[in-house]
């Protein structure tokens, strides 16, 4: 859905590297999740928020960092950038807890 | 926390016939279980939810139920075409735990033609 937007689309970066993924969404939701997806899992919750200035850890946090200053933006940073992280990265939004996650288009990671 | 097995990991059906995937959580406090596929190379979209008072529910020939007691639910799909297969991932959420979602590792269906 072109209300939810990701940046870059495609990353390659080296070991040790800073980087950070980008979600933007424009329908105002309060919920707003990043997941990674390997191949042959599912789909694994990072991080989440649930308005501005309030994140939470989900099951796979270490090594990434988020911030939510603003309601439809919700960034997810590598702060140094190890090859168990090359994945894709998913950013959902949604409107309230029982409500549908709308998912953004992702962004595959490389890490050499 | 909650914990989504899903089965089989992949299915291969004929043109026509029907495919059964199932899902079985462990929580008893979650009450929403959203089915998503997911296209080669494309994101997951919604194909079909059920909430907790709701055993059943159909849309066109996908149909979703719900065994509450039992803590597993199932997507059924009829009369299969090759435009269904796909990976199909259901997920399983509560009112507690602020709209987070756990995944089961998804199932590959191909459908044959």
């Amino acid at each position: 859905d072109a209300g939810i937007t990701q940046s870059p689309r495609y990353k390659i970066t080296e070991t040790g590297r800073q980087v950070t993924l980008m979600c933007h969404q424009t329908w105002s939701h309060s919920y707003m999740f990043w997941y990674r997806q390997d191949l042959g899992h599912g789909l694994r919750l990072i991080y989440y928020s649930a308005a501005a200035d309030i994140t939470d850890k989900g099951e796979v946090p270490d090594g990434y960092v988020v911030s939510r200053s603003k309601t439809e933006n919700f960034p997810l940073t590598l702060e140094s950038a190890t090859r168990s992280q090359t994945s894709v990265y998913f950013c959902a939004s949604g409107g309230i807890p029982s409500y549908e996650q709308y998912f953004g288009p992702g962004t595959r990671l490389t890490v050499t | 926390g909650e914990n989504v097995e899903q089965h089989p990991s992949t299915l291969s059906v004929q043109e026509g016939d029907s495919a059964v995937i199932k899902c079985t959580y462990s929580d008893s406090a979650s009450n929403y279980f959203p089915w998503y596929k997911q296209e080669l190379g494309k994101r997951p979209q919604l194909i079909i939810d059920i909430r907790s008072n709701v055993g059943e529910k159909k849309d066109q020939r996908i149909a979703v139920t719900l065994n509450k007691t039992a803590k597993h639910f199932s997507l059924h799909i009829t009369e299969t075409q090759p435009e269904d297969s796909a990976v199909y991932f259901c997920a399983a959420r509560g009112y507690t735990n602020a709209g987070k979602s756990t995944f089961g590792d998804g199932t590959t269906l191909t459908v044959k033609p």
